[in-house]
């Protein structure tokens, strides 16, 4: 079945400092692949996404590229802020049901935290 | 815009109790629905979807049941709570194509006592 694995947590980094946030994914056919972010109890916001091979997803300053020969669409960004210290999910779609119902299939998430 | 609503926001039961959870959404027709629950560590786990009105497949079988009596709400459900049902359940939505993001609301934290 599909699976997404994530680097364990929590990653804690300072203020303007580069970030990478690693996520390979096993799937059959060809998902799309999300990342999400969850700031402290709240919902999940969509960051970015990529459908096919070679798309890079970017959002706020966050990047990732969907790496097809490496199973992979690790998140980045070049300096990090304090405001984004939050949870992040990596997540590939599924396909459930007859109508396109596009599940996903998440990561268990990384938190980061951004000292100042 | 589409929104989505959930409620409540934080909840706390005692073992053996009934439960209902809400979620409605609004600004689309016909949206694929889901309830997602997230436990500490765990990461989250999807437990029912629904492409449209009285249709629903559950992921995994459980204590829970959903039902979506109208097309954009979506009931989670339980007639005796367990311990194991403590978590923070995520309601979602997607349009009905394929590889179309999910919109979730902000969760409703439950704690079963």
């Amino acid at each position: 079945g599909n699976s997404v694995t994530q680097m364990e947590g929590p990653v804690t980094l300072s203020e303007e400092a580069f970030l990478t946030i690693n996520c390979t994914y096993t799937a059959t056919g060809y998902p799309s692949l999300f990342w999400y972010v969850q700031y402290p109890g709240e919902g999940l916001q969509l960051l970015l996404k990529a459908t096919k091979a070679d798309d890079k997803g970017s959002n706020k300053g966050f990047e990732a590229t969907y790496r097809k020969e490496t199973t992979s669409f690790h998140l980045e960004k070049g300096s990090v802020q304090v405001s984004d210290s939050a949870v992040y999910f990596c997540a590939l779609s599924d396909h459930r049901g007859g109508g396109g119902a596009d599940g996903l299939t998440f990561g268990k998430g990384t938190h980061l935290i951004i000292q100042p | 815009s589409q929104t989505i609503h959930q409620w409540p926001a934080t909840l706390v039961q005692p073992v053996g109790s009934p439960l209902s959870l809400e979620c409605t959404v609004e600004g689309t027709s016909n949206p694929n629905l889901y309830w997602y629950r997230q436990a500490a560590g765990r990461g989250l786990q999807l437990l029912f979807y629904s492409v449209g009105i009285g249709q629903i497949s559950s992921e995994v079988p459980q204590n829970l049941s959903a039902s979506r009596p109208q097309d954009r709400q979506f009931i989670l459900s339980s007639k005796k709570l367990l311990l194991s049902d403590s978590g923070f359940y995520l309601c979602a939505w997607s349009e009905g194509q394929i590889n179309s993001p999910l919109h979730f609301g902000n969760g409703t934290r439950l704690t079963v006592t």
